[in-house]
């Protein structure tokens, strides 16, 4: 069974960073597209980012674009979220999430528990 | 961007109850659309993806349709588990952005 676990989340004032990380196990973890959604308290889901398989191609929501950054080390089974700049707004529970088909885009089908990121003053 | 409208912010339904949530793309998305289930508490579940394709170990009484800018999910047979927010989410072109959830309520 697929499993993903996040950390690094925590509490920060505004203009501060974070690095999130998300390990991986029980599936070949450099044939598929990684995402990064994020859910605000008590609301709807919001997808954040992707990462392609090798790493070559990422794309992102305009509102985190030149502040967050989406990587991965296959080396390590793992995933990363470089968070700079924080604002309120990006105050959520952030999940990682596995693309569902080999070397492609498009649904997610595996996603982890969370890691919870606050930014208050 | 793609906006996905849900127009039903919640549903009221009993179990045994056959029920339909829709979700709209604000321009074509063919059939690039996924439904997930969030239980409370719980990460999003994959139900169904390509608009009709079931992802396994999902019921068959979970019937996704739809293409271009309609589709719909429909839910035969209401049982406890099926309670919670369903999310539509379009894989057309990034930002894969999601609805804003229809929380199907006892």
């Amino acid at each position: 069974e697929v499993k993903l676990v996040e950390s690094g989340g925590a509490v920060v004032k505004p203009g501060g960073s974070l690095r999130l990380a998300c390990e991986a196990s029980e599936f070949m973890f450099d044939d598929y597209t990684m995402h990064w959604v994020r859910q605000p308290p008590g609301k709807g889901l919001e997808w954040v980012a992707l990462i392609s398989w090798d790493g070559s191609t990422v794309h992102s929501i305009d509102s985190v674009r030149g502040r967050f950054t989406i990587s991965r080390d296959n080396s390590k089974n793992s995933l990363y979220l470089q968070m700079n700049d924080l604002k309120s707004e990006d105050t959520a529970l952030y999940y990682c999430a596995k693309g569902r088909a080999r070397q492609s885009y498009g649904s997610i089908d595996s996603w982890g528990q969370g890691t919870m990121v606050g930014v208050f003053s | 961007d793609i906006q996905m409208t849900q127009s039903l912010p919640s549903l009221s339904a009993s179990m045994g109850d056959n029920v339909i949530i829709t979700c709209r793309a604000s321009r074509n998305i063919a059939n690039y659309l996924n439904w997930y289930l969030q239980r409370p508490g719980k990460a999003p579940k994959l139900l169904i993806y390509g608009a009709s394709s079931l992802e396994a170990g999902v019921p068959s009484r979970f019937r996704g349709s739809g293409s271009g800018t309609d589709f719909a999910l429909t839910i035969s047979s209401l049982e406890p588990g099926d309670f919670g927010t369903y999310f539509c989410q379009q894989s057309y072109s990034v930002p894969y952005i999601f609805g804003q959830g229809t929380k199907l309520e006892v």
